[in-house]
């Protein structure tokens, strides 16, 4: 079945504790993103991939990493995280040369994540 | 940036029409417009897309404005499971996406 997976779904942590949230797609996907979704603010871009080896910032990508070495793979890096990145964080992907404006996002079913 | 303006919320009965609007006055040539909706607890769906033409789907049709500058997603038969904030983004090649705040669809029985 064609999927975005990540993992944990849930993650409680401690302020400071670096942390992975993993993504991973099996579509051969060569565009990859994150977005965090809190109250009000809707979805909002972290980083994103147009293929391996190539990242970008998106809006708010400040206190977090990302990785692209395999295609498959996405994670997400907090280096130390704070309480105000508790948010609940979507992968997407999708395929076509270079992101392919036309092509469909496919989302993950999310991470919550709470920093105290 | 690209950005689209959507009501906050709509509501519609169960079996009538709903369409729901998206403003994107800033839109270029060769941005496509795509919508995706987002049920209670899950990832955002893609729902339909399209670039200047009307389109169909088996979920929804896509009505664009002749200048572009906004576009209509019609759900012809609302149902419960239709419940859900409806998204209406551009993308470009440059794939810094911008989603908003999104319409919330309520569907009553």
């Amino acid at each position: 079945e064609a999927q975005v997976t990540q993992n944990p779904r849930y993650l409680i942590t401690v302020t400071g504790k670096k942390l992975t949230v993993t993504c991973s797609q099996n579509m051969n996907h060569e565009y990859m993103s994150w977005y965090r979704q809190d109250p009000g603010l809707g979805l909002r871009q972290i980083y994103y991939s147009m293929n391996v080896e190539v990242t970008d910032k998106g809006d708010v990508p400040e206190g977090y990493k990302v990785s692209r070495k395999e295609k498959r793979n996405f994670p997400l890096i907090l280096e130390s995280p704070s309480p105000n990145q508790t948010s609940l964080y979507f992968c997407a992907s999708s395929s076509g040369s270079g992101g392919g404006p036309y092509s469909p996002l496919h989302f993950g079913n999310g991470t919550r994540l709470t920093v105290t | 940036d690209a950005k689209t303006t959507q009501p906050n919320s709509m509501e519609s009965n169960e079996e009538e029409p709903v369409h729901l609007p998206c403003n994107h006055s800033t839109i270029s040539g060769t941005d496509y417009i795509h919508w995706y909706r987002q049920l209670p607890s899950q990832g955002p769906e893609y729902v339909i897309h399209g670039l200047t033409s009307n389109v169909n789907n088996r979920m929804a049709s896509l009505a664009i404005a002749e200048d572009r500058k906004s576009s209509t997603l019609i759900l012809h038969r609302a149902t419960l499971r239709d419940a859900a904030v409806y998204y209406c983004i551009l993308r470009r090649n440059t794939d810094k996406l911008i989603f908003g705040t999104g319409t919330r669809l309520q569907v009553f029985p």
